[in-house]
């Protein structure tokens, strides 16, 4: 089945360093979104692509990149983890960015720092 | 900016029927979704409402009331694993990135 699929799902770090997570889908949808959702929260918006354009969230710390080497795959990059990064992150596609096209979740990447 | 309220927590008993409303304030509207998400699950699209009216899909249904800034999701003859976190979803201007509200988490009594 076409699917949103996150790589690990369980994921453990050190304080400091660097983790990559990873994010593919079937889809072959234009957007690719990255969230953090901590326990009891909403998703929050990290950032996104539209195709191969980068768009960043005014929020988003500068510690937490992403990659999109093709229309495939994501990766976010958090550099220099810390113990507030601990959360669920989760990846989603949508074929454009209207709130009319749903966004497709994977079951997301559990982040735990040490 | 752009703002949607909804309740943090609704309790109702399996096989009622429950509403889950959401106010929002926005400078411009492009649509009102409604997503589903279990405990330590993904979130996942239940409806999506551009217009005024009613959208109906199964046990579900989604209202919206642009005069009113206003909108809800009805569950009809709850189920046990109906019980997740529904989050309420704006987006101010067609290109403008989603916004989720704070999400109601919904507890159903057997």
């Amino acid at each position: 089945d076409a699917m949103v699929i996150q790589n690990p799902r369980y994921q453990v770090t050190q304080f400091g360093k660097p983790v990559t997570l990873s994010c593919s889908q079937t889809l072959n949808h234009n957007v690719m979104y990255w969230y953090q959702q901590k326990s009891s929260q909403a998703p929050k918006l990290l950032f996104h692509y539209y195709d191969k354009d980068f768009n960043n969230e005014a929020d988003t710390p500068d510690n937490f990149q992403s990659r999109r080497p093709n229309t495939s795959f994501c990766f976010l990059d958090i550099r220099s983890p810390g113990l507030g990064d601990a959360a669920m992150y989760l990846c989603a596609t949508s074929r454009d960015v209207q709130a009319n096209q749903p966004q497709h979740f994977g079951d997301g990447t559990r982040l735990s720092i040490l | 900016g752009q703002s949607l309220e909804q309740p943090s927590e609704v309790t109702a008993v399996e096989g009622a029927i429950v509403q889950i409303n959401c106010t929002y304030q926005t400078s411009g509207f492009y649509g009102l979704s409604w997503y589903q998400q279990h405990d330590g699950g993904a979130p996942t699209f239940l409806s999506y409402n551009a217009l005024d009216g009613l959208e109906e899909t199964g046990r579900f249904s989604s209202f919206l009331s642009r005069s009113d800034s206003y909108g809800y999701l009805l569950l009809q003859e709850l189920q046990m694993k109906d019980s997740a976190s529904y989050f309420c979803v704006g987006q101010e201007n067609r290109d403008d990135k989603i916004i989720f509200g704070k999400g109601t988490r919904l507890h159903i009594l057997p």
